[in-house]
């Protein structure tokens, strides 16, 4: 059965800080992956996704993602944390069949000033 | 486009009570998700809808939830009879094709409390 997991909760970073947030994925082919954020009474807003070629994924708000077939991960990275990046962040993966997405169990950010 | 719309933003009823959700997907958009979010269990996938046909509802808690799609530009989740443990923020979210690949578009949920 396909499975992500996100390892760290809760992160705390300092504004200006770098940030990586971690997602290992547990699937046979290489699936699609996806970087989603979840602000504070917010829905879940899409940051990048992963299909295949480039195995570094840019997406909004300055973001990036890695996708690493050897360790089953797909990091997202922010080199600078600004305070407005302080919310839910959760990694996804899907299936070319069907179009059912498993969720990760998410990583809280904090932001500190 | 407007997103996904959601209604109401928030309920607030009382056990036994009947509950139902309503979503309106982005025009043109094939397939339409419901999840709930809670502290404990995370997010989770309820059922989904490809061309308004249900695919896998395999997440519905129990009989007391149901949801249908009558047509491409709605669809509503229904809890009879509510319980206090159904309290959770419920999402709908849409994508425009049936793929794994496809982005989902989330509304802003439902928080619902079930006193």
């Amino acid at each position: 059965a396909q499975s992500v997991t996100q390892p760290d909760i809760h992160i705390t970073v300092s504004e200006g800080a770098s940030l990586e947030l971690r997602c290992n994925y547990s699937y046979g082919a290489t699936p699609y992956l996806f970087w989603y954020v979840q602000s504070p009474g917010q829905g879940l807003q899409l940051l990048l996704k992963y299909f295949s070629g480039d195995t570094l994924v840019q997406g909004i708000k300055g973001f990036e993602a890695e996708f690493k077939r050897s360790q089953s991960s797909f990091n997202l990275r922010k080199p600078s944390v600004h305070w407005s990046d302080a919310a839910e962040y959760f990694c996804a993966s899907g299936k070319a069949a069907g179009n059912k997405l498993t969720f990760g169990g998410g990583t809280r950010v904090l932001v500190k000033p | 486009d407007a997103g996904v719309i959601q209604s109401p933003r928030h309920e607030v009823t009382e056990m036994g009570q009947e509950v139902t959700l309503r979503c309106k997907p982005i025009s043109g958009h094939n397939s339409l998700f419901w999840y709930r979010q809670t502290m404990m269990r995370g997010l989770e996938l309820l059922i989904y809808f490809n061309n308004n046909v249900p695919i896998d509802d395999s997440g519905m808690p129990e009989d007391r939830f149901s949801a249908k799609m009558p047509n491409a530009s709605f669809s509503t989740l229904k809890i009879q009879p509510s319980e206090p443990r159904d309290s959770a923020v419920y999402f709908c979210a849409s994508s425009q094709g049936t793929s794994g690949g496809d982005t989902q578009y989330f509304g802003p949920g439902t928080r619902l409390t079930v006193l």
